[in-house]
């Protein structure tokens, strides 16, 4: 089992419109993060949930956290063909004795014009 | 906004030879991390450093691998004896205060090891 899975692994919509991606974690964290990769660049972050947090926001960004089902979706409203990007989740583990990250499989978004 | 930095973003070398990745973490971050990223796949833990020593290390992070924190800026990564699978894009990383904290990545060195 891997911590931190995303579905779906890639989505394609039309500009203007939301899109979600879905994130799955196997053990209890502390808090759980997004990141955006464009293509061959650097990640970029996008926000951080903590633990005992249901939902954020950032601009166009919505982030909720379910730890009873250990799971986490990132919503991005009035998507922009800018917006294409590979998505990802990363969660710290709640019982790994050092803070580092453990990422998923990401999500390749595409946002067509 | 503070940036992680890192250099060089593109190298080539051959296999055997010995890479040294550089990063110039937040300056005000206490806490660094080396990640990597094979071309299509996950990005993975190598290692964390705190108070001039190894938090933490993955698997991955074998004897051919080692941090330095030289000057109190730089913060290197060096593979003493590249191999063709050590290919891949290494991100330098770095956070304020440890656990719970935002982990802010730098662009990435691209390694290719031919």
């Amino acid at each position: 089992s891997q911590q931190g899975e995303e579905d779906p692994q890639a989505l394609s919509i039309q500009e203007g419109e939301n899109a979600t991606m879905n994130c799955s974690y196997k053990t209890s964290i502390n808090n759980l993060q997004w990141y955006r990769q464009n293509s061959g660049r650097g990640l970029v972050h996008l926000i951080l949930i903590r633990s005992n947090e249901r939902e954020k926001h950032s601009g166009r960004l919505r982030v909720t956290l379910d730890t009873s089902k250990k799971s986490s979706s990132l919503l991005i409203t009035a998507s922009r063909a800018a917006d294409t990007a590979s998505y990802f989740c990363a969660t710290d583990p709640l019982m790994d004795s050092s803070y580092k990250l453990i990422f998923g499989s990401g999500t390749r978004l595409l946002v067509r014009p | 906004e503070p940036e992680v930095t890192q250099t060089p973003s593109h190298q080539v070398t051959q296999m055997g030879q010995e890479v040294i990745l550089r990063c110039v973490p937040i300056s005000n971050h206490l806490y660094f991390y080396w990640y990597r990223q094979i071309l299509g796949q996950k990005v993975e833990f190598l290692v964390s450093f705190y108070n001039n020593e190894i938090s933490e290390k993955s698997e991955i992070f074998d004897d051919q691998f080692s941090v330095e924190r030289p000057d109190g800026s730089n913060f290197t990564l060096k593979i003493r004896s590249t191999k063709l699978e050590d290919s891949a894009m290494y991100f330098c990383a770095s956070s304020g205060t440890g656990a719970g904290n935002t982990i802010y990545f730098g662009e990435g060195s691209w390694l290719t090891v031919v």
